[in-house]
């Protein structure tokens, strides 16, 4: 079975550019969470969506983020003029269901790195 | 609001040795707690959680964590260090957020970096 997918893995950009970052949940799940981690921090929560559904984005900045799950395809984190605060790993997990005792499971992340 | 500290940002042992790391949470519902490893340059693992019930909650390579509700910790202990548990541990907490019954979101610690010396 495959686990959570995360694409790319590596991604360099210049600032002003636009980032995107692609994640493929586990089979037989419905709910994705992203996270930011930034150096020597913790994972700190970004989004939380369900299928055509984003229902908690308490995380995001307000400006240049955004995320979607279509019905059909990955889960999208979107960065638009990307800055060099941006650079830090992005994590996606997905759960089977949206409870709080589910386990989370995680893809190996996306570093993005700004110049 | 949930929240998690973990002391100690390095810890280092030696081969064989105890193994203890240090997690305490400040939550204002029953919380549902979680310890997760990472690798460098890969992604988080689940080493183990605790929901309900029993308070001594045993995980993968051979790491257990009791839950204390009276001094609102998880600490993760393992007897007997090997040099492949060198690793970054996270704990974690379960945002206790409701969304039309559903919760979810985790809050981590900064983390604590496990060096094995031989």
């Amino acid at each position: 079975n495959a686990g959570v997918m995360q694409n790319p893995r590596h991604l360099v950009r210049r600032r002003g550019q636009e980032a995107r970052l692609r994640c493929s949940p586990m089979k037989g799940h419905s709910h994705v969470y992203w996270y930011r981690q930034l150096p020597e921090e913790g994972l700190k929560f970004m989004v939380y969506l369900q299928k055509e559904n984003i229902i908690d984005e308490s995380g995001m900045p307000k400006e240049r983020f955004s995320a979607e799950f279509p019905k059909e395809g990955p889960s999208i984190l979107r960065i638009q003029q990307v800055v060099r605060g941006d650079s830090a790993a992005y994590f996606c997990a997905s759960s089977r269901r949206g409870s709080g005792q589910e386990t989370q499971y995680f893809g190996p992340g996306t570093r993005l790195l700004v110049l | 609001a949930q929240s998690v500290t973990q002391l100690g940002s390095h810890v280092s042992v030696s081969e064989g040795a105890l193994v203890l790391l240090r997690c305490n949470y400040s939550s204002s519902v029953p919380p549902y707690l979680f310890w997760y490893v990472q690798y460098p340059n890969q992604g988080l693992q689940l080493l183990l959680k605790y929901t309900t019930g029993a308070t001594l909650v045993k995980g993968i390579n051979g790491f257990e964590a009791e839950f204390k509700k009276s001094e609102t910790s998880f600490h993760l202990t393992k007897p007997s260090a090997h040099m492949s548990d060198a690793a970054e541990y996270f704990c974690a907490v379960s945002d206790g957020m409701n969304y039309g019954g559903s919760q979810g979101n985790l809050i981590f610690g900064k983390g604590t970096k496990l060096s094995v010396k031989p």
